[in-house]
């Protein structure tokens, strides 16, 4: 049983380049969550998304970032003209409902902005 | 204030210590508490979750929470260098939407 897959597990991008993050949830997850986590600070809550549908993005920044969950295939986190400043650690996790406790995290994603 | 407050460490105790990792939160609409284990350059793992206050018991490990202190603890009890790592406390609530609010973690080193 295959658990939270995202890749690549590494991105190196120049500024002002586009990253693109994908993450499989789960077998029978259908709800995806994306969180970033900076060097000695916690996770912090990007989106939230359903099948086709953005659930909660209270915690994306206005500009440049952007997530999608399309029917068929892997979520995607999409950051545009990338900055320093998005240099982080990007996780995805999954549950199999609008559980408040059962979100399972994947391996992140590790980008680093030269 | 942060939402969630957790002392970062490090913590480091020799093998087979019981081991006491705690945070504090402010907001007393979470109702439900998780614990994450995170190795060096990997996913939070899930350990255990708690709704509302009480003690949970999983193998070496218990979950307490405080409701009325704001308060939640993770004990490991016959800690392992195995159990090296950082421990995130998680919360969250019906009314705080699906996020799940994160403390900084703990970092714990066991040492044979």
């Amino acid at each position: 049983n295959a658990g939270v897959m995202q890749n690549p597990r590494h991105l190196v991008r120049r500024r002002g380049q586009e990253a693109r993050l994908r993450c499989s949830p789960m077998k029978g997850h259908s709800h995806v969550y994306w969180y970033r986590q900076l060097p000695e600070e916690g996770l912090k809550f990007m989106v939230y998304l359903q099948k086709e549908n953005i659930i909660d993005e209270s915690g994306m920044p206005k500009e440049r970032f952007s997530a999608e969950f399309p029917k068929e295939g892997p979520s995607i986190l999409r950051i545009q003209q990338v900055v320093r400043g998005d240099s982080a650690a990007y996780f995805c996790a999954s549950s199999p409902g609008a559980a408040q406790e059962t979100q399972y995290f994947g391996p992140g994603t590790r980008l680093l902005v030269l | 204030q942060k939402e969630v407050e957790q002392d970062p460490g490090p913590l480091s105790v020799p093998e087979g210590a019981i081991v006491s990792l705690n945070c504090t939160y402010s907001n007393s609409a979470f109702q439900y508490f998780m614990w994450y284990r995170q190795y060096s350059r990997k996913g939070p793992e899930l350990l255990m979750y708690t709704y509302s206050s009480g003690n949970k018991e999983d193998g070496r490990f218990t979950a307490q929470v405080d409701k009325s202190s704001k308060y939640i603890s993770l004990f490991i009890r016959d800690s392992q260098p195995s159990d090296s790592a950082t421990y995130l406390c998680a919360m969250s609530g019906t009314n705080t939407g699906n996020q799940f609010y994160f403390g900084t973690g703990t970092s714990l080193t066991v040492i044979p």
